[in-house]
C-alpha cells in the first residue's frame, strides 16, 4: 500500500539549533516528493519539491531536503531554526507520469521553537 | 492571479443543515481536490476531479457530494451536516507533474 510516514508527531528545538524532520514513504512507482508548511490558521505552502536529478534540493526559508532512494526517505533539514519556523510540516508523495497529480500526505510534524 | 480561492472562510451549522463550500482556481489546472484536516490526522482526501466533467471518491467521501461546475470551479456539498464533519476543509488544484496549490481553507463547525 502507498503511504507516507512522519514518525515524529511533535518536535521542540531551541532557536538557532539545527533541525531534521523525518519522512519515509512506501510507493510502487518512481516518486516525486514534497514538503509543505502550514502556519497556525493558514493554508499549506510549498517549501520544496524533488522530481529528479540532484537528490539534495533547496527550498524557501533556508530549508533543504535529501532524497535517499535506498532508504525510501526524504528528510527535511535546516541548519539554524528561527522562531518563525514554528509550524506544522507535511511530507507528500506522488507518482511520476501520473495523469492526475494525486498526492499522499503524511500526518504531519508539529515544530515548536524555544527561545 | 488569485490562485485558489475558497468561500466561506468560516461557517457554523446546526446538525441536519446543508451547505456548499465553493472553490475556484485561475491557473487553468485540470485536477482539483477537496481535503479535510483534523488534529493528528493530516490531510484526508474527500473527493477529487481529474478533469472537467469527472469526479472520484477519495479516502473519506461519506456524507459529501461534489460538483465540477467547469474547469475553474469545484464545489463540496454537505447535504445533512453532522458534528463529525466539524473540520477545516481545503481545496487544491494542480496539473500533472506539479505541486498542489492550496486555498486558505474553510473552518466548519457543526453543533
Amino acid at each position: 500500500a502507498q503511504s507516507v510516514t512522519q514518525p515524529d508527531i511533535h518536535i521542540t528545538v531551541s532557536e538557532g539549533a539545527s533541525l531534521e524532520l523525518r519522512c519515509n514513504y512506501s510507493y510502487g512507482a518512481t516518486p516525486y516528493l514534497f514538503w509543505y508548511v502550514q502556519s497556525p490558521g493558514q493554508g499549506l505552502q510549498l517549501l520544496l519539491k524533488y522530481f529528479s536529478g540532484d537528490t539534495l534540493v533547496q527550498g524557501i526559508k533556508g530549508f533543504e531536503a535529501e532524497f535517499k532512494r535506498s532508504q525510501s526517505s526524504f528528510n527535511l533539514r535546516k541548519p539554524s531554526v528561527h522562531w518563525s519556523d514554528a509550524a506544522e510540516y507535511f511530507c507528500a508523495v506522488g507518482a511520476h507520469g501520473g495523469s492526475q497529480g494525486n498526492l499522499i500526505f503524511g500526518k504531519g510534524t508539529k515544530l515548536s521553537v524555544k527561545p | 492571479n488569485a490562485g485558489v480561492t475558497q468561500t466561506p472562510k468560516f461557517q457554523v451549522l446546526k446538525t441536519g443543515q446543508s451547505m456548499t463550500l465553493q472553490c475556484a482556481q485561475d491557473m487553468n489546472h485540470n485536477s482539483m481536490y477537496w481535503y479535510r484536516q483534523d488534529p493528528g490526522m493530516g490531510l484526508r482526501l474527500i473527493y477529487y476531479s481529474a478533469s472537467e466533467g469527472t469526479t472520484d471518491k477519495g479516502e473519506v467521501p461519506n456524507g459529501y457530494n461534489v460538483s465540477r461546475l467547469n474547469k475553474r470551479e469545484f464545489s463540496l456539498r454537505l447535504e445533512s451536516a453532522a458534528p463529525s464533519q466539524t473540520s477545516v476543509y481545503f481545496c487544491a488544484s494542480t496539473r500533472p507533474g506539479d505541486e498542489q496549490y492550496f486555498g486558505p481553507g474553510t473552518r466548519l463547525t457543526v453543533t
